[in-house]
């Protein structure tokens, strides 16, 4: 069964900083991973999404990577912004999507 | 191009009622699928359709949870009777083809039930 961990929970940065959010998972057997956003009473918002055969996607200030045999991906935030304050989900599809829980972002202006 | 739809955005009910659900998907898009995302956790697949039939409802709780795609477009999600674990956001998604590899899913601003 496939478990989908996120580190960590909640991550406060004051703006400017480069960040970085962890993803791992239990089962390497995937087509691809996504990054999702999602604000406050809203839905989710697709960032990135890596196939299985792909080792990293870059959209902007946002760089994913993927390394499947470790059953690990980072999301990676260059010069973090007030905007960017959101929670952020990775979530595997390995025939369906399976989510983490979400790492809570709050950048300090 | 329009978004998911859904509604209604809040809703607020007793344990053992009963409550409804609607999703309108994207124009044209052949998949959808009902997420239920518990305060602090990420999204759970309840059910996916692929036109109007059902690809996968193994996580839908049948005893109590029910939905169906008419004439595969909209969809509604019932809840009867309702418990307290209950209180959730309820996402609707839709996808241009059949939920495949590489087939991005678009999200709706989902629905907040709060069970009392």
């Amino acid at each position: 069964k496939q478990e989908v961990t996120q580190i960590p929970a909640a991550l406060s940065v004051p703006e400017g900083e480069n960040l970085v959010l962890n993803c791992s998972f239990t089962d390497s057997a995937i087509y691809n991973l996504q990054w999702f956003r999602q604000d406050p009473g809203k839905g989710l918002t697709s960032l990135l999404l890596i196939q299985s055969s792909q080792r990293e996607q870059t959209s902007g200030r946002l760089n994913a990577s993927l390394d499947k045999s470790s059953g690990r991906s980072t999301l990676y935030i260059a010069a973090s912004q007030p905007g960017d304050s959101a929670t952020y989900l990775c979530a595997v599809n390995g025939g369906k999507l399976i989510f983490g829980q979400g790492t809570e972002l709050s950048v300090k202006p | 191009e329009a978004g998911v739809a859904q509604s209604p955005r809040y809703k607020i009910i007793e344990k053992r009622q009963s409550v409804a659900f609607w999703c309108n998907p994207i124009s044209g898009h052949a998949t959808l699928y009902w997420y239920q995302q518990i305060l602090g956790q990420g999204p759970k697949l309840l059910i996916q359709f692929q036109n109007n039939g059902v690809v996968d409802d193994s996580q839908l709780p049948k005893d109590r949870f029910s939905a169906e795609r008419l004439k595969g477009v909209d969809s509604t999600l019932k809840i009867q009777p309702a418990k307290l674990e209950d209180s959730a956001v309820y996402l609707c998604a839709s996808s241009l083809g059949s939920g495949a590899q590489s087939d991005t899913q678009y999200f709706g601003p989902g629905t907040r039930l709060t069970v009392l």
